[in-house]
């Protein structure tokens, strides 16, 4: 199993561009997150999905928008980047509540510098 | 407004000693917390975690303790080793680990040799 995954690892833009970041999971997992890191700021979450075809906002989702069309995929968006979206970009993924296991699994993440 | 606090955003440790990273919440509504141990440019991991119903979880060398009254957890690493030299980020959830996780802005552990 490669469990989560992200493309691209790194990435530059200038302000105004846009991009996709892709989160893929092949632990057949219904919860689906995506987080930024920031220096002294710990993880915030952007975006998060309970399965698929459904999204919810987080705690910072201004500037972003997502998709789950795909059970194992997550998408995370910026229409119009901006340099404060400089960040580490994390997707996460677990099995839904319930199932007794409350760990998120954690792909590499994504660097991405807005010019 | 900050509801997970880790208030030492460093800490150096012996190798062979214990080491004791700290963490502060202050919504009551959490009720399952989680350690998880982040290496550079990879995503973190988790290592440990405790339910409410619990005062410590121990797996290893990895102990955590957690005081409710205080609002106060713990996470205790007996003996440190050099690979332990890591980001650990503290979370909180509520509903016993139903709910989205609170991250807390971490402690960079360095064990020295």
């Amino acid at each position: 199993n490669a469990g989560v995954t992200q493309t691209p690892k790194f990435r530059v833009l200038k302000t105004g561009q846009s991009m996709t970041l892709l989160c893929a999971q092949d632990m057949n997992h219904e919860y689906m997150y995506w987080y930024r890191q920031d220096p002294g700021m710990g993880l915030r979450l952007i975006h998060y999905s309970v399965g698929e075809g459904t999204t919810a906002k987080g705690e910072v989702p201004d500037g972003y928008n997502v998709s789950r069309l795909k059970k194992q995929n997550f998408l995370l968006g910026l229409e119009s980047a901006a340099p404060s979206q400089t960040s580490v970009y994390f997707c996460a993924s677990r099995t839904r509540p319930g199932t007794g296991s409350y760990e998120q699994y954690f792909g590499p993440g994504t660097r991405l510098t807005v010019t | 407004d900050q509801q997970v606090k880790q208030n030492s955003p460093s800490l150096s440790v012996q190798e062979g000693r214990i080491s004791i990273l700290n963490c502060d919440y202050t919504n009551s509504m959490f009720d399952y917390f989680l350690w998880y141990k982040k290496y550079p440019a990879e995503g973190p991991t988790f290592l440990i975690s405790i339910s409410s119903i619990k005062d410590k979880n121990e797996d290893g060398r990895f102990t955590v303790f957690l005081n409710k009254s205080a609002k106060h957890l713990s996470l205790h690493i007996v003996p440190s080793q050099p690979g332990d030299s890591a980001v650990y980020f503290c979370a909180a959830s509520g509903n016993f680990g139903n709910e989205k996780l609170t991250f807390g802005t971490g402690t960079r552990l360095t064990i020295i040799p």
